[in-house]
């Protein structure tokens, strides 16, 4: 079956970039997730990718798709306390549903 | 702007007893989904809806039922609740179908069973 793996933990200073990443197992995904995640609260959705793309910005967040690998990455620039959070990948496909990675865990030092 | 509405947001319960946990939504969404999120985990799909009338399991249903009598509402229920099932609940809704169409989430409902 599908699966999404990443990495649990991540540790930035404020100011730096931060870069989350995700691979998956099944190919014929169509549309790639991140979400976020903050302390007892429901998951956020931040952005998505069609797998047609490799590339999407949206202001400090870059989102890298690399198919081949299926690899996904998700850069947050200017990273700041408030970005502190669980930052989940997910993939969907038509016909299926959503498959959630266990969440990186993003800790912002001042 | 409501989104998806989930009550309880806490609840605790003896071994045994039973419990709903309603789901709610207001974006006329077809897909609705049950997920827990047991501790450093990522989330488990337990039941999910492509409609009313209509639902399925999904990765872990044992010990849960769900109905969907109504676009709007999606409720899951416990009948002997067990240790192994305190977890945080999230609904999610989502319009499948058409292009992108995310999930939305609410904001959980969280059960200890003791």
């Amino acid at each position: 079956g599908e699966d999404v793996e990443q990495s649990l933990f991540l540790s930035v200073r404020e100011g730096d970039s931060s870069v989350i990443n995700c691979t998956y197992t099944d190919s014929s995904s169509t549309y790639l997730y991140w979400y976020k995640q903050e302390p007892g609260a429901g998951l956020q959705l931040l952005t998505y990718i069609f797998s047609n793309m490799d590339m999407k910005q949206d202001q400090r967040l870059t989102v890298l798709l690399n198919k081949k690998d299926k690899h996904l990455s998700l850069r947050i620039a200017d990273t700041q306390t408030g970005d502190s959070a669980i930052y989940f990948c997910a993939e969907w496909n038509y016909g299926q549903n959503f498959v959630f990675g266990p969440g990186t865990r993003l800790s912002v030092l001042p | 702007n409501a989104g998806v509405t989930q009550t309880p947001k806490f609840r605790i319960l003896k071994i045994g007893q039973s419990m709903t946990l309603q789901c709610t939504q207001d974006m006329n969404h077809n897909y609705m989904y049950w997920y827990r999120q047991d501790p450093g985990m990522g989330l488990k799909l337990i039941y999910y809806s492509v409609g009313a009338g209509i639902t399925d399991k999904g990765e872990v249903p044992n010990g849960y039922n769900v109905s969907r009598s109504t676009t709007e509402d999606f409720p899951l229920r416990l009948e002997l609740a067990a240790p192994s099932q305190t977890s945080v609940y999230f609904c999610a809704s989502s319009l499948l179908g058409t292009d992108n169409q995310p999930q939305h989430f609410g904001d959980g409902t969280r059960l200890s069973i003791l």
